[in-house]
């Protein structure tokens, strides 16, 4: 059965304050770990997509990195502005076909303090 | 660019009521889904489709219905609204590249109370 498991729940840091999210998976055949920002009463918003271990996608603060068993999303001198939910998902193996759904890890809550 | 488009945004429905919320894509994708989000339980597949006329169950389909007869809508209905369906849902596309999944678009979701 797929799995995918965030930690830690919430995160508060200062302005400034580098640190790291984590998305541990378990999945057989592994096609794609996503990577959402969501903001309250809004919809995901996606960030990266990562394909193979080693793999590393950057945007502004955010760098998003992969191994055979984990994500991490690292967050460098992050700003307010940052606060949201973050998500990780991984395409969903069960029933025969891993296209259009996604098994989600329950999402990391990080607060930025000015 | 519209990209995915629920409604409506917020029902309050009656115990035994059935409702459909509406989702529409425009960017000609081949896959949708239906979502559910509840507080510390994160997104739960509710039910997908991998094209026109086909729909499948996802990891809570139970009183819900799904059907597909165009690329661009994805309906979900509720049978017989019961509290335990009081929840966010987010309806997503998506389309594959050379068997590898690409990012799902999510629309800004329906946040449904049943009293």
């Amino acid at each position: 059965e797929d799995q995918v498991t965030q930690s830690p729940e919430a995160l508060r840091l200062q302005e400034g304050e580098s640190s790291s999210l984590n998305c541990s998976y378990t999945v057989s055949g592994l096609r794609g770990l996503f990577w959402y920002r969501q903001d309250p009463g809004k919809g995901p918003e996606f960030l990266f997509t990562l394909y193979s271990a080693g793999e590393e996608k950057e945007k502004e603060r955010l760098k998003a990195t992969l191994t055979k068993k984990e994500s991490f999303l690292h967050i460098t001198a992050p700003k307010p502005e940052d606060s949201a939910t973050y998500l990780c998902a991984v395409p969903s193996n069960a029933g025969g076909t891993s296209y259009g759904k996604l098994t989600f890890g329950q999402g990391t809550i990080l607060t930025v303090h000015p | 660019n519209a990209g995915v488009t629920q409604t409506p945004k917020f029902q309050v429905l009656k115990t035994g009521q059935s409702m459909t919320l509406q989702c529409a894509q425009d960017m000609n994708h081949e896959y949708m889904s239906w979502y559910r989000q509840d507080p510390g339980m994160g997104l739960r597949l509710i039910h997908y489709s991998v094209g026109a006329g086909i729909t499948d169950q996802g990891e809570v389909p139970n009183g819900y219905n799904v059907s597909r007869s165009t690329t661009e809508d994805f309906p979900l209905r509720l049978l017989s609204a019961a509290p335990s369906q009081t929840s966010v849902y987010f309806c997503a596309s998506s389309y594959s590249v050379q068997e590898m999944n690409t990012e799902a678009f999510f629309g800004q979701g329906t946040r449904l109370t049943v009293v």
